[in-house]
């Protein structure tokens, strides 16, 4: 099937500095990524659907200048979490669609746990 | 808008059968799909249903009824690797995947 990589697995940062996660689909292109935000024991947020050479769009409550989004490839989206805080500490998680046979799947990436100290 | 409920918690035993339920409440809808999350893992899909009635992949069956907008899971032969949580997860009109709230499922021995 297909494979979305996410980088990196887990991180560990001081309040108030920026962190960056990438999200590279493989073996396919995609045009639309999305960016997930989980909770401990709580079910996933969509935060923003990433496009491909325009602007992310975000979900209610989601506040853009906090959670930069880029999508500058078919192959590529990155978010930065500007100025992170304790409250920003959660799995974050990319997914992008694919063709799979017949049938059009959503693949994840295997997530990063983001720790603020 | 779209909301998903599911149940919080299931228990069962190994071998047994489990009904995993999702009731929904959406504006718009394309159909509905199953996904698997182990603790610290990424979800995994399982299932989707387009059309009302049953899919049957192995020992998952996922079922689908438009009609009263709901779907369930169902696990047959448990095992101890079922323990996980599974969320239902519906295909809004912006193409949009919106997950339910999830349910964690316990397989004892």
């Amino acid at each position: 099937g297909a494979v979305v990589s996410q980088h990196p697995s887990w991180v560990i940062c001081k309040s108030g500095t920026s962190v960056k996660i990438e999200c590279r689909s493989l073996d396919f292109q995609a045009t639309t990524m999305f960016w997930y935000r989980q909770f401990p024991k709580q079910s996933l947020m969509l935060m923003a659907t990433s496009n491909e050479g325009s602007k992310a769009t975000y979900e209610q409550g989601v506040e853009k200048d906090k959670f930069l989004i880029n999508h500058a490839s078919l192959t590529l989206s990155t978010l930065t979490v500007t100025s992170a805080h304790p409250e920003d500490s959660s799995f974050y998680i990319c997914s992008a669609r694919a063709l799979q046979g017949n049938l059009e799947k959503l693949f994840f990436g295997s997530g990063t746990q983001l720790s603020v100290l | 808008g779209q909301s998903l409920e599911q149940p919080s918690e299931v228990t069962a035993v190994e071998g047994a059968i489990v009904q995993i339920n999702c009731t929904y409440q959406t504006s718009g809808f394309y159909g509905l799909s199953w996904y698997q999350q182990h603790d610290g893992g990424a979800p995994t899909f399982l299932s989707y249903n387009a059309l009302d009635g049953l899919e049957e992949t192995g020992r998952f069956s996922s079922f689908l009824s438009r009609s009263d907008s709901y779907g369930y899971l169902l696990l047959q032969e448990l095992q101890m690797k079922d323990s996980a949580s599974y969320f239902c997860a519906g295909i809004d009109n912006t193409d949009k995947l919106i997950f339910g709230t999830g349910t964690r499922l316990q397989v004892f021995p």
